[in-house]
């Protein structure tokens, strides 16, 4: 079993819809959270992070942490078709590595206009 | 956010030729750079593990010889694909952390094929 569980998808939703992206995880050691966006062909880009567990929201995202749950949130409001992407969960265990993280193997989300 | 260049974005190489990939932060110092590869609709796979100025901790199944990595300062590492053949054709990512911060920041990646 990975550590880290994403559902791949593919996701598709219209223009506007709210969109629910979630990872689940084993190791309890786990308390930084982040989430990158990958369009094709690109590097990842850091989207959002949070540490330990709560809500963090930057405009039209919202990551939640629950640990007791082992499970992470991201949701798009208003999603638009520039959303297109893929998504990747990613965390770190404070005690490792400076910035070594586990990763789901994405989800992919088209949003048609 | 911080960030990440990577050079070439784009390299073709023939077969048996070495292709050296460049990973620099621009604007803070990176303690540790991470090297991925990933193939089509496929995720991220870890390589390597770079601290500057010692060796790189390689992830299991991957050949150290043939992909070196050099970690030379705080804000540049490069990693060399040596004698590259068709199968070593992919998409290259490297990406920086430092103590100040716990997440990774990716460069723009580089796609090597191989003819």
């Amino acid at each position: 079993q990975k550590e880290v569980e994403q559902d791949p998808g593919p996701l598709s939703v219209p223009e506007g819809a709210i969109v629910s992206l979630n990872c689940t995880y084993s190791n309890s050691a786990f308390q930084y959270f982040m989430w990158y966006r990958q369009y094709s062909r690109k590097g990842p880009e850091l989207l959002m992070y949070t540490y330990s567990s709560g809500n963090k929201e930057d405009g039209r995202f919202t990551a939640q942490v629950d640990k007791s749950s082992k499970y992470i949130s991201l949701f798009i409001r208003d999603s638009q078709p520039s959303d297109s992407a893929t998504y990747l969960c990613a965390m770190s265990d404070l005690r490792t590595n400076a910035g070594k993280s586990t990763f789901g193997d994405g989800t992919t989300l088209t949003v048609k206009p | 956010g911080a960030v990440v260049s990577q050079h070439p974005s784009r390299v073709i190489c023939k077969s048996g030729t070495s292709v050296k990939i460049e990973c620099r932060s621009l604007d803070f110092q990176a303690t540790t750079m991470f090297w991925y590869r990933q193939f089509p609709k496929k995720s991220l796979m870890l390589m390597a593990t770079s601290n500057e100025g010692s060796k790189a901790t390689y992830e299991q199944g991957v050949e150290k010889d043939k992909f070196l990595i050099n970690h030379a300062s705080l804000t540049l590492s490069t990693l060399t694909v040596t004698s590259a053949h068709p199968e070593d054709s992919s998409f290259y990512i490297c990406s920086a952390a430092s103590d100040r911060y716990y997440e990774q920041y990716f460069g723009p990646g580089t796609r090597l094929t191989v003819t």
